[in-house]
């Protein structure tokens, strides 16, 4: 059973950079899954951010592209999102995913429990 | 972008109701969807899979159907707590859109 566990700050100032690392348990990102990114905005609904696949290939929503990057580290089996140039449209609850690669239709079937994020200064 | 269209965005129903919600997809997506389930300060959670395959462990008053463009979710009986707000999802292109989200209220 993978478990989800993100982390990072709570607060970022506009036009600074959000950070988030989501901690993998009870699986192996070396697994044949994608690792993704979601988020909530305040009593909005889901927006898929991206997700990155085990041997390195990524996909990202193409709004948020050019400010969002997804990366893993094994070594110490989890992932992390940055978003730069933060403004308080992307306030917002961050979930780390998982879904599987097979079939290629597959949903998301694993969840962090969300964190929140604000952009204030 | 593919565009993800639920209807409605919210409906009221009673316990025991038969419930449906629709999601249009903005360009043929063969099977390439799936409906989510979320209540309120908690995760989504995964119902229906490749648009008519039920998740292990989701009851089976839940299912999908459709292609192409037009998918629904039924619910045979409501219970009480399946009030709460269904998105629907798109994995035909790399950007995965979902929809604006249905909420089920009583």
């Amino acid at each position: 059973q993978v478990q989800l566990r993100e982390s990072g700050p709570g607060l970022v100032k506009p036009s600074g950079t959000l950070s988030l690392t989501c901690a993998v348990s009870g699986g192996s990102l070396s697994n044949r899954n994608w690792w993704s990114w979601v988020r909530q905005p305040p009593g909005k609904g889901l927006e898929w951010i991206g997700e990155f696949y085990y041997n390195g290939a990524t996909n990202y929503n193409p709004s948020l592209k050019s400010r969002v990057t997804i990366s893993i580290d094994k070594s110490k089996n989890q992932f992390s999102l940055e978003v730069t140039s933060v403004t308080a449209a992307d306030t917002a609850v961050y979930f780390c995913a998982s879904r599987p690669n097979a079939p290629p239709s597959a949903g998301i079937d694993y969840w962090g429990q969300g964190t929140l994020v604000t952009v204030s200064s | 972008d593919i565009q993800m269209t639920q209807s409605p965005s919210s409906l009221s129903a009673a316990v025991g109701d038969r419930v449906t919600i629709t999601c249009r997809a903005s360009q043929d997506i063969s099977n390439y969807f799936n409906w989510y389930q979320q209540k309120p300060g908690k995760a989504p959670n995964l119902l229906i899979y490749s648009v008519s395959n039920l998740q292990s462990g989701v009851p089976s008053r839940f299912s999908g159907s459709g292609s192409g463009r037009d998918f629904t979710l039924t619910i045979g009986s409501l219970q009480p707590e399946d009030f709460a707000t269904y998105y629907c999802q798109q994995t035909y292109t790399t950007s995965r859109t979902f929809g604006q989200g249905t909420k089920v209220e009583i």
